[in-house]
């Protein structure tokens, strides 16, 4: 499988909490990340967790990250339309140059 | 101003020709790279360097070719453009090599 692994697509209703998961192989980094790309555009930093914390919240976002079964997960409260992207998780995997994203899982949002 | 700015945004061209995209990051960061994004959304990065130096380079073909001239630059020559090599393109730059990345908006190369 691959070192960083998302599920591809999740479909929420509008005002519904999204949960995006990743799980990945290895990691020595000191941070671990969630970013966003909306259609036709780059990838922007959403969040980061330091990998010696196990939660992190920002305002209505939500990261956990289980260290144990090298397991990160994103939470979105009050999903709105504009939440609908791409959301990618990114993470070192056994470099310090390397930063491995996933995927990616679509995050459709239905008013 | 643009922290991360790449040029053309997007880029039209036949099989075997040689295209160049430029990068350029006023954040003085001292690590940039290149992604390539399929058809599929999937991100994969190509190469990294730090300080004008290759740190990475992850299996790509001898047909690209990247180049820093200095390390707020880092440029991508492609040679004998191939079908495959269709896909949107992403300059970043970060810090340090495990630090937030700034994308730039991506170059949509298409190869036909």
């Amino acid at each position: 499988g691959e070192d960083v692994e998302q599920s591809l697509f999740l479909s929420v209703r509008e005002g519904d909490s999204s949960v995006i998961n990743c799980t990945y192989t290895d990691s020595s980094s000191t941070y671990l990340y969630w970013y966003k790309q909306e259609p036709g555009a780059g990838l922007q930093l959403l969040t980061y967790i330091f990998s010696n914390m196990d939660m992190k919240q920002d305002q209505r976002l939500t990261v956990l990250l289980n260290k144990k079964d090298k397991h990160l997960s994103l939470r979105i409260a009050d999903t709105q339309t504009g939440d609908s992207a791409i959301y990618f998780c990114a993470v070192n995997l056994g470099g310090y140059q390397k930063v491995t994203f996933g995927i990616g899982t679509k995050l459709q949002v239905i008013p | 101003d643009t922290a991360v700015s790449q040029t053309p945004k997007y880029l039209v061209t036949q099989m075997g020709n040689d295209k160049s995209i430029k990068c350029e990051q006023n954040l003085g960061h001292d690590t940039m790279y290149w992604y390539k994004q399929d058809s599929k959304k999937f991100l994969k990065i190509m190469f990294s360097y730090n300080n004008k130096e290759l740190i990475i380079n992850e299996t790509v073909p001898n047909r690209f070719s990247p180049k820093s001239p200095d390390k707020a630059h880092l440029n991508l020559h492609i040679n004998s453009l191939e079908l495959g090599d269709s896909a949107v393109y992403f300059c970043a730059s970060s810090l340090r090599g495990d630090t937030e990345a700034f994308f730039g908006q991506g170059t949509r190369l298409t190869v036909v």
